[in-house]
């Protein structure tokens, strides 16, 4: 099946840090959604992305919808203890239906 | 805000029952899904539903799922005979277009023993 690359896996970083993950693939999407899922609870849409080179904020969250349409990247500037969690990117693929891939997540921690 | 329930929140059941997970949409929705999370894995695609109908599901949405809206507030997924490895987060979503942002509930956690 298709599948989505997040990188890094894990990150820790130290309070007031900015951070930047990324979510790839070998195919192209014509919309990104990214997620972040806290223990137990379910995915919380931050960002959606529905055109390329599309760069959309919300509050300390900034991503940015690739030009290649294969990519996507979301910043977190100055961090803060309440942004750890698994930050999930979702893509829809390009004429393939309605379904969004996910990717396996990155986790974050922040260290105070 | 309008948000996306699920009920219950934990349902444990002996392996070969049937369990039904319920969700409500937000109310103007038009499209809905399910997907499943396995502890510790990536959320994975199940089912999404418009008009009164499947209209994609993935390979895990085998013949043992099933889904249904039956009535104008309610969609429901079916687990007819559970399986130890149905063990797992599942989570409804609902958006408002094919190609919208999808609203996440908070899920079930089924633990099939």
């Amino acid at each position: 099946g298709q599948q989505l690359n997040q990188s890094p896996q894990s990150m820790f970083i130290q309070e007031g840090e900015d951070v930047s993950m990324n979510c790839t693939s070998s195919s192209i999407f014509n919309t990104w959604l990214w997620y972040k899922q806290e223990p137990g609870e379910g995915p919380v849409l931050l960002i959606a992305l529905y055109k390329a080179g599309e760069l959309t904020s919300n509050g300390r969250l900034t991503a940015q919808f690739g030009i290649t349409r294969k990519d996507s990247f979301l910043n977190i500037s100055a961090s803060i203890p309440s942004d750890v969690g698994i930050y999930f990117c979702a893509g829809q693929l390009l004429n393939y239906g309605q379904n969004f891939v996910f990717g396996p997540g990155t986790r974050l921690s922040v260290l105070p | 805000e309008p948000e996306v329930t699920q009920t219950p929140s934990h349902q444990v059941t002996q392996m070969g029952q049937e369990v039904i997970l319920r969700c409500v949409p937000i109310s103007n929705h038009l499209y809905f899904y399910w997907y499943r999370q396995i502890l510790g894995q990536k959320v994975e695609f199940l089912v999404s539903f418009y008009n009164n109908e499947i209209s994609e599901k993935s390979e895990i949405f085998d013949d043992q799922f099933s889904v249904e809206r039956p009535d104008g507030s309610n969609f429901t997924l079916k687990i007819r005979s559970t399986k130890l490895e149905d063990s797992a987060m599942y989570f409804c979503a609902s958006g408002g277009g094919p190609n919208n942002e999808q609203f996440f509930g908070p899920g079930t956690r089924l633990t099939v023993l």
